[in-house]
């Protein structure tokens, strides 16, 4: 079944606490996102890369780091989490830059709280 | 940043009703995107829109892009509880850019 998947579903850490949510698409896409979903405020693109080895900032880069090394993996990592980086996260994957069209697949989230 | 403003933020309305969500940008976009999100889980698309002027129907939903690809519009005719949901517009550049509007929050009463 063609999906992306993100790892953990839910996590509750403490501020300064390194982590990282996987995500992953078996669809052979080239293009993958990181956004952030927060009440009132839609989705806000964190992090994208347009294939392995090429990622850019969105709109809210500041606090993430991400890494493309394999094309079907793109991680997203806090490296010291803040109570204001509390919400739900989703990655999502596109067919390829050249087709211009960039239908995005959505994974099923993770929902983070920072305390 | 480019923007996307996304109108109404919140519908309700009866069942059988039709209804027309906007989607307004001053910036042109090189495709643009309708999605549906339910509760607890990722958007899902609807249809992409990528000429200038372009129609395009899904059952009960017909998609519009404006002429200058700065806009667009949902319309539904004949609601059902069952189109109940978030519906958010996401905006593309060549350059690999994605905006989202803030999305309507659609409720469809029996």
């Amino acid at each position: 079944e063609a999906q992306v998947t993100q790892n953990p579903r839910y996590l509750i850490t403490v501020t300064g606490k390194k982590l990282t949510v996987t995500c992953s698409q078996n669809m052979n896409h080239e293009y993958m996102s990181w956004y952030r979903q927060d009440p009132g405020l839609g989705l806000r693109q964190i992090y994208y890369s347009m294939n392995v080895e090429v990622t850019d900032k969105g709109d809210v880069p500041e606090g993430y780091k991400v890494s493309r090394k394999e094309k079907r993996n793109f991680p997203l990592i806090l490296e010291s989490p803040s109570p204001n980086q509390t919400s739900l996260y989703f990655c999502a994957s596109s067919l390829s830059y050249a087709s211009g069209s960039y239908e995005q697949y959505f994974g099923p989230g993770t929902r983070l709280t920072v305390t | 940043t480019q923007l996307l403003e996304q109108s109404p933020q919140f519908l309700s309305i009866q069942e059988g009703e039709n209804l027309t969500v906007y989607c307004n940008s001053s910036s042109v976009f090189s495709s643009l995107q309708w999605y549906r999100q339910e509760p607890g889980e990722g958007p899902v698309l609807l249809v992409t829109v990528v000429t200038g002027g372009e129609v395009k129907k899904l059952k009960r939903l017909t998609f519009q892009f404006g002429d200058a690809r700065k806009d667009s519009s949902l319309h539904i005719t004949a609601a059902q509880p069952g189109d109940t949901g978030l519906y958010l517009c996401a905006g593309h550049t060549n350059a690999g850019k994605s905006t989202f509007g803030d999305g309507t929050t659609l409720t469809v009463k029996p």
